[in-house]
């Protein structure tokens, strides 16, 4: 079964707009990290936040995390159209090696 | 450096083919992974090397042979593959750290393969 489910699995918004999506995951970790992925292509980091951490910013980017709640929110302000790519968490999970485990993924559509 | 290589883009091999996937960095980084995606589906681990070992393979079919040449090279070997392994293939790498202060993995654009 998938460590990360990701909500909503696609948003469609307009330019200028925030845009949230949230992971759950099931079990305790080092940390979580967000990757964007344009159409067909390779993952680009985004931004890690470790299990001690609560909050944290990148540029537009803010991601926060409630370990208690085994949740993240990724939070993208002011969207442009080059924004538009899926957006995947992805845990490293306490004693689990050297590994990735990548949620489900949302498809975030920016819109002129 | 700060780029994963990964070559060929695309690929189209029939099940009677032998082909390789070919994975470089030049960052130093230590641990070198392998995952495939199909479409509109998250990257799923194939294969993790630390050091130039093997450390993790997710059982994956023999089908599907990865090697390390050196810290630098990863290679996955293909032999008589089926038409539902046609994905995109993903190489990653990272610093290699353990526990709690492990980093990010920096992505290849991937080798999409075609298996007819």
């Amino acid at each position: 079964s998938q460590q990360g489910e990701e909500d909503p699995q696609a948003l469609s918004i307009q330019e200028g707009e925030n845009a949230t999506m949230n992971c759950s995951y099931k079990t305790s970790i080092n940390n979580l990290q967000w990757y964007r992925q344009n159409s067909g292509r390779g993952l680009v980091h985004l931004i890690l936040i470790r299990s001690n951490e609560r909050e944290k910013h990148s540029g537009r980017l803010r991601v926060t995390l409630d370990t208690s709640k085994k949740s993240s929110s990724l939070l993208i302000t002011a969207s442009r159209a080059a924004d538009t790519a899926s957006y995947f968490c992805a845990t490293d999970r306490t004693g689990g090696g050297n590994k990735l485990t990548f949620g489900t993924g949302t498809q975030l559509k920016v819109e002129l | 450096d700060t780029e994963v290589t990964q070559t060929p883009k695309h690929l189209v091999m029939g099940m009677t083919n032998k082909k390789s996937l070919k994975c470089e960095q030049h960052m130093g980084h230590r641990a070198m992974y392998w995952y495939k995606q199909k479409a509109k589906k998250p990257p799923e681990l194939m294969f993790v090397y630390s050091y130039e070992k093997l450390s993790i393979n997710e059982s994956v079919p023999s089908r599907f042979s990865p090697e390390c040449p050196n810290s630098s090279l990863l290679n996955l070997h293909l032999h008589a593959l089926q038409p539902e392994d046609s994905a995109l293939y993903l190489c990653a790498s990272s610093p290699g750290l353990a526990g709690p202060l492990r980093h990010e993995q920096y992505f290849g654009p991937g080798t999409r393969l075609t298996v007819t």
